[in-house]
């Protein structure tokens, strides 16, 4: 089944304690991004990814940090994650960058800094 | 600058009902692209539709119906008989030529809720 894949569903953490949540898609797809979605504020882009090895800053970048060793891959970093960054991550892939190509979502991660 | 404005918040409606979603955008740019996602209460966004700027067809997809309009800068979305299934926050999205980063750029979202 295609599909994008995020993990932890689900992460209570404490301010200061770095974390990763991964993000996986089986569909080759080229383009990745990711987004955080709050109350009042809507979905904003973080980070995305064009190919392996290429990222770059979407709106909303500080305080996260990405990588794209494998194409496959795209995890989000929270190096010292602070109560602002509460929130719903997704992560979204597409075939390509760009306009055209339909992003789809992964299921969502919900975090809790504390 | 690129925008999108769903100005229903909240919509309630008794099943069987039909109802209509509005979406209007703003961009500079000629050729965009147009979505909309469905976020039920689990919380995952489930992609429902893409339409393009230059193709103004109506497109119909069982109870699903969406209307372009490019000269009101409208992308509306109806439910046929909605049942209580259909109950979620839908989101309209739109995505421009040169976007930068290919972002998404997201409505408010309308929050439907079905009652049976």
């Amino acid at each position: 089944e295609a599909q994008v894949t995020q993990n932890p569903r689900y992460l209570i953490t404490v301010t200061g304690k770095k974390l990763t949540v991964t993000c996986s898609q089986n569909m080759n797809h080229e383009y990745m991004s990711w987004y955080r979605q709050d109350p009042g504020l809507g979905l904003r882009q973080i980070y995305y990814s064009m190919n392996v090895e290429v990222t770059d800053k979407g709106d909303v970048p500080e305080g996260y940090k990405v990588s794209r060793k494998e194409k496959r891959n795209f995890p989000l970093i929270l190096e010292s994650p602070s109560p602002n960054q509460t929130s719903l991550y997704f992560c979204a892939s597409s075939l390509q960058q760009g306009a055209k190509k339909t992003q789809y979502f992964g299921p969502g991660t919900r975090l809790l800094v504390l | 600058a690129q925008k999108v404005t769903q100005a229903q918040t909240e919509i309630s409606v008794v099943e069987k009902e039909d109802v209509t979603l509005d979406c209007v955008y703003e961009t500079r740019d000629t050729t965009y692209y147009l979505f909309w996602y469905k976020q039920p209460p689990s919380g995952e966004l489930v992609f429902l539709i893409r339409r393009n700027s230059f193709d103004e067809q109506n497109e119909i997809s069982g109870r699903y119906s969406w209307n372009f309009q490019k000269s009101t800068s409208s992308f509306n979305f109806t439910i046929t008989a909605s049942q209580v299934v259909d109950s979620a926050v839908y989101f309209c999205a739109l995505s421009g030529s040169y976007n930068q980063g290919g972002k998404l750029i997201f409505g408010q979202g309308t929050e439907l809720s079905v009652k049976p």
